[in-house]
């Protein structure tokens, strides 16, 4: 099956600092997604990206579909409280084992 | 309009037991998939279906667990004689094709 490589693990920041997670596939991806999961809660999508060099913006995120489609990159800026969750990559039906995220306010 | 539901929300079984949990994806949605998560772990794949093609059954952890998807729509995941390592969340998520996934609120397996 697919291999989906997250990192980091995860991140503790204080809040206001922008923010950075990256997924890397051992195969060609077509589409990569990144999800948000909150505590209790089903993961909800973030960003859809399509096509490989696609950079996509959607607030304070954004994502970026890599030249190989083995990758792709989120950025969030200006970190605030409520952005605290697992952020989760995903492709082909395969996710990656998430970045949990802790901001500091 | 509606989005995926299951049920039921928690549920606590014996060791050994048989459990059933129930998905109803987005009205429309030709895929469907389940996956687990246990406390602490990322999405662990369990089976997708699409359409009237033959699912995928990859992920299946061993031959206790078994998933049907009745006329298109509703799902069931079945898991026989229940083990404690069986204990998980287990989500659905369904998808107007084979990428954008929207997740149901999952079912809160306890085995004891």
């Amino acid at each position: 099956g697919q291999q989906l490589n997250q990192s980091p693990q995860s991140m503790f920041i204080q809040e206001g600092e922008d923010v950075s997670m990256n997924c890397t596939s051992s195969s060609i991806f077509n589409t990569w997604l990144w999800y948000k999961q909150d505590p209790g809660e089903g993961p909800v999508l973030l960003i859809a990206l399509y096509k490989a060099g696609e950079l996509t913006s959607n607030g304070r995120l954004t994502a970026q579909f890599g030249i190989t489609r083995k990758d792709s990159f989120l950025n969030i800026s200006a970190s605030i409280p409520s952005d605290v969750g697992i952020y989760f990559c995903a492709g082909e039906g395969a996710f990656g084992k998430g970045t949990l995220l802790t901001v500091n306010p | 309009g509606a989005g995926v539901s299951q049920s039921p929300s928690n549920k606590v079984t014996e060791k050994g037991k048989d459990v059933e949990l129930r998905c109803d994806p987005i009205s429309g949605h030709t895929a469907l998939y389940w996956y687990r998560q246990s406390l602490g772990q990322g999405l662990e794949f369990l089976i997708y279906f699409q359409g009237n093609s033959a699912p995928d059954k990859s992920g299946l952890p061993s031959d206790r667990f078994s998933a049907e998807r009745t006329g298109g729509s509703v799902s069931t995941l079945t898991i026989q004689r229940t083990q404690q390592e069986d204990s998980a969340v287990y989500f659905c998520a369904s998808s107007p094709q084979h990428n954008e996934q929207f997740f149901g609120p999952g079912t809160r397996l306890t085995v004891l």
